[in-house]
């Protein structure tokens, strides 16, 4: 299995401009998470998918900020318009919500510079 | 509101020593206690985890002991070796599952050869 895979690895864009993360989960994984991490914060979770359905999105910090996985295969974060303070590693984790299995697998994360 | 609080920041260990991590919570309902390891240019990815219904759980050359009363579990890494190197990060989460994990701010570990 390759892993969860995350797209692109460095992205460096101008403020204003739109950015779109991209994540596969892992395949037969029926939950999905959107982290992001700096170096005051931490890790915060923005969103999670259970079933390709939004859940719980209230770590997503405003408007700006989009989520949606239209399929069990593939999901994506817009960031519309981006701000310098946006920069940070955002990170897409994928698990089995099997009985009693709570290992959440990450991605290498994508990490974002916006000037 | 830091619900997870982590120390240290930052941790230095010669090889073959222990190293351990503390982490405290507030929230009782949390009920699922799991560590994970990065390494730099790459995703957490999970070590170990502990529930509260036991006091300790060992795999290998790492440790978590929780003290419920407390609000309070630990790693310990025995004979800590150089490619243990790595940030570690403890979480915890209410309802027995892995969603809404809340993360502690994390721990630089080097361990020197």
């Amino acid at each position: 299995d390759a892993g969860v895979i995350q797209s692109p690895r460095h992205e460096v864009t101008e403020m204003g401009q739109e950015v779109t993360l991209r994540c596969k989960p892992i395949s037969g994984h029926n939950s999905l998470f959107w982290y992001r991490q700096t170096m005051m914060r931490g890790l915060e979770l923005l969103i999670y998918f259970n079933n390709n359905v939004p859940i719980d999105d209230s770590g997503m910090p405003e408007d700006r900020f989009s989520a949606k996985m239209p399929n069990a295969s593939f999901s994506t974060l817009k960031i519309q318009p981006s701000e310098p303070r946006d920069s940070a590693v955002y990170f897409c984790a994928s698990r089995d919500r099997g009985l009693g299995n709570e290992k959440l697998f990450f991605g290498s994360g994508t990490q974002l510079s916006v000037l | 509101q830091q619900q997870v609080k982590q120390s240290p920041q930052s941790l230095i260990v010669q090889k073959g020593g222990i190293s351990i991590i503390n982490c405290a919570y507030e929230n009782t309902a949390f009920d699922y206690f799991p560590w994970y390891q990065q390494f730099p240019g790459k995703g957490p990815a999970l070590l170990i985890a502990i529930r509260p219904d036991v006091s300790e759980k060992k795999e290998g050359r790492f440790t978590i002991s929780f003290n419920k009363s407390a609000k309070q579990f630990s790693l310990h890494i025995m004979d800590s070796q150089p490619g243990d190197s790595a940030t570690y990060f403890c979480a915890a989460n209410a309802q027995g599952g892995s969603e809404k994990l809340v993360f502690g701010k994390g721990t630089k570990l080097t361990v020197n050869p």
